[in-house]
């Protein structure tokens, strides 16, 4: 059966703590993996596309990363503006996406 | 200038009610979609309008029916309200058919009661 599970379901770290978020996958064949972050209140907002297995993307102080089983959404040294949902989303062959619940993450200052 | 909008944000009303949620976008794109959230955060995409065009209709009840009068415009009409139907639903917009590299509005909370 095809799903995304991400871990942890939240996580609190205190300003300047690096961690990671995890998404592991099984799908019919990856097209491509999606990662969002999502205020309160908001919609999602498109962070990073990966679609092989190896690649890495960066923005500022978050770094993803891709295997052919899982994905992780590296946090280095977060602020508290840091502070959301991030949610991963795989589309597989034939058009078929899916989605985590997302890793609640809170920086505190 | 907002890119993605929605209306209502807020909706709360009756079983067995009719109810439409519209959306616009003005960021020139060509396809839209409707999102919905449940209250375990969990996202699925329902429909994608391609040029006005139904692209995708994932598994959804007959009751939800979208309608796009024009490219920038994708609204959501919802009958015979259920309790389950309670979610936040998102319209997005993107470029071709990137349906995950959509730009979303900022939600409806629909609260079915």
């Amino acid at each position: 059966e095809d799903q995304v599970t991400q871990s942890p379901e939240a996580l609190r770290l205190q300003e300047g703590e690096s961690s990671s978020l995890n998404c592991s996958y099984t799908v019919s064949g990856l097209r491509g993996l999606f990662w969002y972050r999502q205020d309160p209140g908001k919609g999602p907002e498109f962070l990073f596309t990966l679609y092989s297995a190896g690649e890495e993307k960066e923005k500022e102080r978050l770094k993803a990363t891709l295997t052919k089983k899982e994905s992780f959404l590296h946090i280095t040294a977060p602020k508290p503006e840091d502070s959301a949902t991030y949610l991963c989303a795989v589309q597989a062959t034939g058009n078929q996406f899916y989605f985590g619940t997302g890793t609640s993450l809170t920086v505190i200052p | 200038d907002t890119a993605v909008s929605q209306t209502p944000k807020y909706l709360v009303t009756q079983m067995g009610n009719d109810k439409s949620i519209k959306c616009e976008q003005n960021l020139g794109h060509d396809t839209m979609y409707w999102y919905k959230q449940d209250s375990k955060k969990f996202l699925k995409i329902m429909f994608s309008y391609n040029n006005k065009e139904l692209i995708i209709n994932e598994t959804v009840p007959n009751r939800f029916s979208p309608k796009s009068p024009d490219k920038a415009h994708l609204n959501l009409h919802i009958n015979s309200l259920e309790l389950g139907d309670s979610a936040v639903y998102f319209c997005a917009s993107s470029l071709s058919l990137e349906a995950l590299k959509a730009f979303f509005g900022q939600g409806t909370r629909l609260t079915v009661v």
